[in-house]
């Protein structure tokens, strides 16, 4: 069955340095692969989304990577700052019909 | 302007109770979704309705669960004889269309089954 991984365990960072989060998937090829933020008592807000045939997406301080035959996704936040603190997660379309699939989402801390 | 809103934010119930939860997707948008997350656990896919074609039922977990969507704009999400498993914040989301990637989220509803 499709798995998407990350990293459960929080990251903690301090303000200024660049923020790398991970998502993993197996058993899938995706169309595409998209990043949402997630604030306490919210709904997930998108961030960015990238297609399998691009390597690399820039959104201001954001940066995604997609590496399909790693199957796996880099998201980058730099010059991080204590607003990014938040959960982010990876989501995966797994058919026609726009279902997407998340990851667990990881828990990102910015301190100042 | 309006974003996708739900209805209520919160929910205490008794178990074996039924609820009705309440989205209210973007204007316009013929996409609507529900998921459902459990405390610290990533989205679970519920249902989807796309315009007027006959919903992807697919993720419900048990027959306990349905949704309608009434003139392809509101949407309710019913829980019969609810457990305390039920217990979970519940997301709608909605699409501009079926192949519009992008989905807004609503704020969720709270479900606390005791």
């Amino acid at each position: 069955s499709q798995k998407i991984e990350q990293n459960s365990e929080a990251l903690n960072i301090q303000e200024g340095k660049t923020a790398t989060l991970t998502c993993n998937y197996t058993n899938y090829s995706p169309a595409y692969l998209q990043w949402y933020r997630q604030d306490p008592g919210r709904g997930p807000v998108f961030l960015l989304l990238i297609r399998e045939n691009e390597k690399e997406k820039r959104k201001e301080r954001l940066k995604v990577t997609f590496d399909t035959t790693l199957k796996q996704s880099l998201f980058h936040i730099t010059a991080s700052q204590p607003a990014d603190s938040a959960t982010y997660l990876c989501a995966l379309d797994i058919s026609a019909g726009n279902m997407l699939t998340f990851g667990g989402g990881t828990r990102l801390m910015v301190k100042p | 302007g309006a974003g996708v809103s739900q209805s209520p934010s919160n929910k205490v119930t008794e178990k074996g109770k039924d609820v009705e939860l309440r989205c209210d997707p973007i204007s316009g948008h013929t996409a609507l979704y529900w998921y459902r997350q459990s405390l610290g656990q990533g989205l679970e896919f519920l249902i989807y309705f796309q315009g007027n074609s006959a919903p992807d039922k697919s993720g419900l977990p048990s027959d306990r669960f349905s949704a309608e969507r009434t003139g392809g704009s509101v949407s309710t999400l019913t829980i019969q004889r609810t457990q305390q498993e039920d217990s979970a914040v519940y997301l709608c989301a909605s699409s501009l269309a079926v192949t519009q990637e992008t989905q807004y989220f609503g704020p969720g509803t709270r479900l606390l089954v005791l």
